[in-house]
């Protein structure tokens, strides 16, 4: 049982790039969530989704697009990269909507 | 003014010691509070969850006072291996388990 994987564990875009982080868990968990998280700043909800084929915005979802076509992935697309984009990823899963929420080891993003 | 708010410290004390951490919210909708421990560089894992009774794990104490908004964390006897930053956490209703997180605050046992 991995729980929540995530890759990739660092990558350097350019300006105007495009990538998608990857994220799964084995759990058999609904509710999945991607978060941002800046230096020295709280974590920040950037897509959420309720089960597959469900997703929805979070509190920052400018620059980013996601998709859940199966309960186990849940990867989010930067297509244009930019600078103010850099900062560390961090996927999560729960069961329910009142469970804890687990997550993944993160992705450091730095946009150049 | 933020959702969550902490104190960002950083907290450095000697092992052994007696720390408490405080956190305010301002959402009075907010239906449950958690810690959260993030140590460097690694994904946040919750710690324990805030009851209004109060409760206890080990060496740590939580507490919640919904008439002040606000809650906190004891840590008794630290020890080095509580080197970490502690994120204070809110959940909100909305069916998605909407979590607000506070920035952090860190925390640096030295012996």
């Amino acid at each position: 049982n991995a729980g929540v994987t995530q890759t990739p564990k660092f990558r350097i875009l350019k300006i105007g790039q495009s990538m998608t982080l990857q994220c799964t868990q084995d759990m058999n968990h609904n509710y999945m969530y991607w978060y941002r998280q800046d230096p020295g700043m709280g974590l920040k909800l950037i897509y959420y989704s309720v089960g597959a084929g469900i997703t929805d915005k979070g509190e920052v979802p400018n620059g980013y697009n996601v998709s859940r076509s199966t309960t186990e992935d849940f990867p989010l697309r930067l297509e244009l990269a930019a600078p103010s984009q850099t900062s560390v990823y961090f996927c999560a899963s729960t069961l329910g909507s009142q469970e804890t929420q687990y997550f993944g080891p993160g992705t450091r993003l730095l946009v150049l | 003014r933020k959702e969550v708010e902490q104190d960002p410290g950083p907290f450095n004390v000697p092992e052994g010691a007696t720390v408490a951490f405080n956190c305010t919210y301002s959402n009075s909708a907010s239906q449950s509070f958690f810690w959260y421990r993030q140590d460097c560089r690694k994904e946040p894992k919750l710690l324990m969850s805030v009851y209004s009774s109060g409760n206890e794990d080990g060496r740590f104490t939580a507490q919640l006072n919904r008439a002040s908004q606000y809650i906190s964390l004891l840590i008794r006897d630290s020890k080095l291996s509580d080197s970490a930053t502690y994120l204070c956490v809110g959940a909100f209703s909305g069916g998605y388990n909407k979590l607000i997180f506070g920035a952090g605050t860190r925390l640096a046992v030295h012996p």
